[in-house]
This record gives C-alpha cells, structure tokens and sequence, in this order.
C-alpha cells in the first residue's frame, strides 16, 4: 500500500497569505498525483492533476509542484472562498488519500 | 454538464448488505475512457477509495475491502452499483461516486454523497 502524509493538518492563515501544503508518499508516485478541495457537506472538488496541471475553471492562484515522493500545494494570495480541507490523493497504484490540511481563518 | 447521483438506504443493520447505486445524467457511463470509482468518507475523518468499474463490467478494488465489495454497472440505466456485505459501524461514512477520467487517473465529477449509517 502506499500512504500519503499530508502537512500540516491543521492551517491558520489570513486573507492575502501565501500558503503552502505539503504531501508526501511512502514511495515513489511519479506525478501521478491530484489535489482536491473539500467544504462541510460538501464533495471534493479537483484541482489539480498529475501534480501541476490545474484542473479546468480552477483560480490561477492555485497551483501544484513535485514528483516522486514530494509534493505541494500552494494557494498564492489566499482568498475568503479558499478556506476549506484539502487533500492530495495518489493514482500511481490503485488510489489513496492523504488525511487532509485544514486551512482555517487566523 | 455531467452529473453524478447516489441512492440508497441510510440505515443498515450490522452483518447486512450495504447496497448504493449512482446515477449518472448529461452523459453516457458508455462513452470515451471514463471510470466510475466509489470513494467514502466517515464523518470527520478522511476519504477511503473503495474501488473503480467500466462500463464492460471490469472491476478494480481496494485490496483491504476486496473480499466485501461488488461494483456492478447497468448502461441501459446509466447506472453503476456498489454492494458491500457484513457490514460493520465501521463502515458507517458518505458514500460518493465519482468519475474518473481513465483508469487510475484523478476524479473530476463527484456526486453529492450519501450517508450510511450502519446500527441495530
């Protein structure tokens, strides 16, 4: 099994502030790899896929980097409608979640 | 605009047979490369991928359920079908169906999820 560990879990930010989200995987993914973003009561919503390519609609503000077992997330100017759980997910070898960053208001 | 929904019972008793089903509008579950996974979510917790089918009947499950899991699909209904058996309140969660754009690739239409609570 691969496991993806997501950093940190918890994110207290401001309006305006860059942030950034760690995941890593427990062995080498390539880039396959997708963020997605999740509000209460809400399903995912895919961001970015094969670890740098913004999902159609998605803000520019958003963006992916990485390969192999490293990568991030990172929203460049956060803004109110942002404040949500993200996860990355892998689809190297069947599919698996990180347990998700809690971006929450500071 | 393609759109995903799941249906089902809210209550089963421990030991039983959970049974879902997604229905799929604005699109046939037939066409071009796509996969229909189901993925849960207990509340508060994180998501748990549960397994992908085509539309031919091929299945691919999450090894740590595959002895529970059935997925099913009826391209004359444009529906695909999840049963998993025994049970437990472990498996008490949301139960979305998603599309996956091809075999092992990212999810880009979910459903709104269902939730299944299992309890005597």
């Amino acid at each position: 099994d691969i496991q993806m560990t997501q950093s940190p879990s918890t994110l207290s930010a401001s309006v305006g502030d860059r942030v950034t989200i760690t995941c890593r995987a427990s062995q080498s993914i390539s880039s396959w790899l997708a963020w997605y973003q999740q509000k209460p009561g809400k399903a995912p919503n895919l961001l970015i896929y094969k670890a740098s390519t913004l999902e159609s609609g998605v803000p520019s503000r958003f963006s992916g980097n990485g390969s192999g077992t490293e990568f991030t997330l990172t929203i460049s100017s956060l803004q109110p409608d942002d404040f949500a759980t993200y996860y990355c997910q892998q689809y190297n070898s069947y599919s698996t979640f990180g347990q998700g960053t809690k971006v929450e208001i500071k | 605009q393609v759109q995903l929904q799941e249906s089902g019972p809210g209550l089963v008793k421990p030991s039983q047979t959970l049974s879902l089903t997604c229905t799929v509008s604005g699109g046939s579950i037939s066409s071009g490369t796509y996969y229909w996974s189901w993925i849960r979510q207990p509340a508060g917790k994180g998501l748990e991928w549960i397994g992908r089918i085509y539309s031919s009947g091929t299945t691919n499950y999450n090894p740590s359920l595959k002895s529970r899991v059935t997925m099913s699909v009826d391209t004359s209904k444009n529906q695909v079908s999840l049963k998993m058996t025994s049970v437990t309140a472990a498996d008490t969660a949301v139960y979305f169906c998603a599309r996956e754009v091809r075999w092992g690739q990212q999810l880009d239409y979910w459903g709104q999820g269902t939730l299944v609570t299992v309890s005597s």
